[in-house]
């Protein structure tokens, strides 16, 4: 069974560009999760969705972060203007009620 | 501020060591978990925990609940380079949906 994807893996860009990180959960589960890594800050829980809709958002950093999930096997987020203290690993989870989350592999970005 | 607190930090031990992981909050939470992460992937659920006073073992790793909920451990027997990485707590809200993570315990183990 494929795990949750997301891509790009890698992202670089220059402040003020428009950033789009996508992510496919596993099919079957109801819950969708995006992370976000730094070393100062650890595991950030930014956004969550439950049958795609949008439970939680209070972890969104500011009006400048977005995310949408127009069905159950795609999410965006995406951030506009980008800058760069946004640079970190970005994670999408998927899970189905009450079980453990299952980690993407993540989006390293990297903000100039 | 960190809703959940791991230490220590940083653990650097010889292999065939034990050892012991701990995760404490002020919170009560439904269940808590934890999790593996190794460079470049993201974290791999190892266990759940829903019950106060909850023991479970996973091969050499042993995982215990608080009796209030608020706290757990993660005791590794004759540990094994194998078992190097960052270790996450995460507990669960009430309604078991939304998870907060601690701050990571870093792991070494040399041969």
């Amino acid at each position: 069974d494929a795990g949750v994807i997301q891509s790009p893996r890698h992202e670089v860009t220059e402040m003020g560009q428009e950033v789009t990180l996508r992510c496919k959960p596993i099919s079957g589960h109801d819950y969708l999760f995006w992370y976000r890594q730094t070393m100062m800050r650890g595991l950030e829980l930014l956004i969550y969705f439950n049958n795609n809709v949008p439970i939680d958002d209070s972890g969104m950093p500011e009006d400048r972060f977005s995310a949408k999930m127009p069905n159950a096997s795609f999410s965006t987020l995406k951030i506009q203007p980008s800058e760069p203290r946004d640079s970190a690993v970005y994670f999408c989870a998927s899970s189905l009620w009450g079980q453990g989350l299952f980690f993407g592999p993540g989006t390293r970005l990297t903000v100039l | 501020t960190q809703l959940l607190e791991q230490s220590p930090q940083f653990l650097s031990i010889q292999e065939g060591e034990n050892l012991t992981v701990y995760c404490n909050s002020s919170s009560v939470f439904s269940s808590l978990q934890w999790y593996r992460q190794e460079p470049g992937e993201g974290p791999v659920l190892l266990v759940t925990v829903v019950t106060g006073g909850e023991v479970k073992k996973l091969k050499r790793l042993t995982f215990q609940f608080g009796d209030a909920r608020k706290d757990s451990s993660l005791h590794i027997t004759a540990a094994q380079p194998g078992d190097t990485g960052l270790y996450l707590c995460a507990g669960a809200s009430d309604n078991f949906n939304k998870f907060y993570f601690g701050s990571g315990t870093k792991l070494n183990v040399k041969p």
